[in-house]
């Protein structure tokens, strides 16, 4: 049960390169979340799926789009990467059916550097 | 709209010492709170949840917390910290299908 798994663990790109992060949970969990975390902000959420076929907006949207074609994958897309999108991004899954809380269990994240 | 807050950014300590970081929240009819604990480089982990029933929740490493509803509080407790223990904490309440994350609160422990 290897839970919340993300890839690359890091990355360097050029500005305007584009690239796409991984994030697979084995958990059977409906809900799955991408985070990035900046030093004195905390975690922002950028975009989330409720349920396979699904996504929604959260905090921080622009520049970034996802995909969830399958429960167990939610990829996150950069097209044209920016300066402004240095960061460390984390993936995270929560929910089966009958829970009441919200518990999230997060991958090891992504560490990028846009130059 | 739920919103969290940690009002201390940093909280030097020595070793073997009492803590306790703060978090407030704001009201709503029901509330499910959680701790979170990030080492240096690594993810987030679960370190204590509070969903229902007694307002004094124990969890991992030897950290309480205390859910006070007239307060709006959810303060994370350790009565002897240890070097290890020096991380970033994040509390946080459910919202929906989501969790509202406070701005964290870095923990350095001290020999």
């Amino acid at each position: 049960n290897a839970g919340v798994t993300q890839t690359p663990k890091f990355r360097v790109l050029k500005t305007g390169q584009s690239m796409t992060l991984l994030c697979a949970q084995d958990m059977n969990h409906e809900y799955m979340y991408w985070y990035r975390q900046d030093p004195g902000m905390g975690l922002r959420l950028i975009h989330y799926s409720v349920g396979e076929g699904t996504t929604a907006k959260g905090e921080v949207p622009d520049g970034y789009n996802v995909s969830r074609l399958k429960k167990q994958n939610f990829l996150l897309g950069l097209e044209s990467a920016a300066p402004s999108q240095t960061s460390v991004y984390f993936c995270a899954s929560s929910y089966i059916a009958g829970e009441i809380s919200n518990e999230q269990f997060f991958g090891p994240g992504t560490r990028l550097t846009v130059l | 709209a739920q919103s969290v807050t940690q009002l201390d950014s940093q909280v030097p300590v020595f070793e073997e010492a009492p803590v306790e970081l703060r978090c407030n929240y704001s009201s709503s009819v029901s509330v499910y709170l959680f701790w979170y604990v990030q080492y240096p480089n690594q993810g987030l982990q679960l370190l204590l949840k509070y969903l229902s029933g007694s307002t004094l929740v124990k969890g991992i490493n030897g950290f309480e917390a205390e859910f006070n509803k007239s307060q709006t509080s959810f303060h994370l407790r350790k009565p002897s910290v240890h070097i290890s223990d020096t991380a970033e904490y994040f509390c946080a309440v459910s919202s929906s299908y989501k969790l509202i994350f406070g701005s964290g609160t870095r923990l350095l422990v001290r020999p």
